[in-house]
């Protein structure tokens, strides 16, 4: 298996535009995360996903971060409008249950966002 | 306070020496998660353990639930273990709360 995906892996955007983030977990897991990562406050969890459904959002910052998960296979974050302290690096990860067990979470390489 | 405290932030050592780096607690929890990442963003998993000791290569990690405490112990060092090694705590669900991490300097 390739591991997460993400893209892009760098993106440079104007105040105010919108910026979508994409992720392919890898198959078979059914646990989706996404985080995101600054200097100031190192990793924070967002949003995750089960079997497709959002189960915890707590973590997205304001009505302008949003996340889908419309299949199995695919996931955005999308933030409209983008700010300058949107900027940070956003992660990707997935992992599955088995056995009722959870298990380790597998990260993408991260896309760098910044926003001038 | 935070939920996940680290110790210590920076670490620097020689080659071949035994590290120990700590990652305290203060919730509860259903497991606990030691992250390596690496100079260039990557973040691998090294670890998931909710009780006793895991050893992977020259890695070992152990976890106190009592008293709310994670270790993870480097032998024998090498340059290539340079990075930041970062604790997280599972909490409600798949919930992870993240530690400031270590970054860790081995030189040769």
């Amino acid at each position: 298996d390739a591991g997460v995906i993400q893209s892009p892996r760098h993106e440079v955007t104007e105040m105010g535009q919108e910026v979508t983030l994409r992720c392919k977990p890898i198959s078979g897991h059914d646990y989706l995360f996404w985080y995101r990562q600054t200097m100031m406050r190192g990793l924070e969890l967002l949003i995750y996903f089960n079997n497709n459904v959002p189960i915890d959002d707590s973590g997205m910052p304001e009505d302008r971060f949003s996340a889908k998960m419309p299949n199995a296979s695919f996931s955005t974050l999308k933030i409209q409008p983008s700010e300058p302290r949107d900027s940070a690096v956003y992660f990707c990860a997935s992992s599955q249950v088995r056995d009722s067990q959870y298990n380790e979470q597998f990260f993408g390489p991260g896309t760098r966002l910044t926003v001038l | 306070k935070n939920e996940v405290e680290q110790s210590p932030q920076n670490l620097t050592a020689q080659e071949g020496e035994f590290i120990t780096i700590n990652c305290s607690y203060s919730v509860g929890i259903s497991a606990l998660h030691w992250l390596q990442q690496h100079p260039g963003g990557g973040i691998v998993s090294l670890f998931m353990l909710s009780s006793g000791k895991k050893k992977h290569g020259r890695l070992i990690a152990t976890i106190n639930i009592q008293e709310k405490h994670s270790s993870l112990h480097i032998t024998a060092s090498h340059p290539r273990d340079s990075a930041v090694y970062i604790c997280a705590v599972q909490t409600s669900g798949s919930r992870l709360t993240f530690g400031e991490g270590t970054q860790l300097t081995v030189n040769p």
